[in-house]
């Protein structure tokens, strides 16, 4: 089955920054890729996905990237505000239904 | 995008007893249902996979016994946690999906915590 591993695990900028977080899946049939920001005690909210046939999907301040061959993909956050504080998971697997989440990143905005 | 909602929100049981926790879709058909377990400061974990109308898929590890996953209609999974026990304590998770969705869809979570 598919593993994704993810990190940094925390990570910590000034307001206006850029943030970028990595993800490594295991699995060579993957083609879905989404990205969640969950904040304390509510439920993850998909902030970006990107599939197989795509390298790069932009969405105003927020860009994923996606290499098959190596089989990882980022998260970029530019200009950050304080209110992209939040843990971040990736996801993987063969469809948008059963995701295999990575182990999630604790970012920090500091203003 | 489409509305899940669970309920409870949170619900606190003494241990031994037997919690359900509701997941419903709201405005679509969820064809699919899935259920997580959070706990602290951890990843999502699928617990099983539910489809309208037949036995839910359970992961490797989770005991179905334990967990019981019941998808009768279109709208509605439940999964009752039985004889609960300290341990099972954790944020529970649902999310939807349905024939015409290209996204998956999550419940706002359900915190149990076992006394």
């Amino acid at each position: 089955g598919e593993n994704v591993e993810q990190h940094p695990s925390t990570l910590s900028v000034q307001e206006g920054d850029s943030a970028v977080i990595k993800c490594t899946y295991s699995d060579s049939a993957s083609n879905y890729f989404p990205w969640y920001k969950q904040e304390l005690g509510k439920r993850p909210q998909l902030i970006i996905d990107i599939r197989s046939n795509v390298g790069e999907k932009k969405d105003q301040r927020i860009a994923v990237t996606l290499n098959k061959t190596a089989k990882h993909f980022s998260l970029h956050i530019t200009e950050t505000q304080p209110e992209d504080s939040a843990v971040y998971f990736c996801a993987a697997n063969r469809s948008f239904q059963k995701l295999v989440f990575g182990t999630g990143t604790r970012l920090l905005v500091s203003p | 995008g489409a509305v899940v909602s669970q309920h409870p929100s949170w619900v606190i049981c003494k241990s031994g007893t037997s919690v359900k926790i509701e997941c419903r879709s709201l405005d679509f058909q969820a064809t699919t249902m899935f259920w997580y377990r959070q706990f602290p400061k951890q990843s999502l974990m699928l617990m099983a996979t539910s489809n309208e109308g037949s036995k839910a898929t359970y992961e490797q590890g989770v005991e179905k016994d334990k967990f019981l996953i019941n998808h009768a209609s279109l709208t509605l999974s439940t999964l009752t946690v039985t004889s609960a026990h300290p341990e099972d304590s954790s944020f529970y998770i649902c999310s939807a999906t349905g024939q015409m969705n290209t996204e998956a869809f999550f419940g706002q979570g359900t915190r149990l915590t076992v006394v």
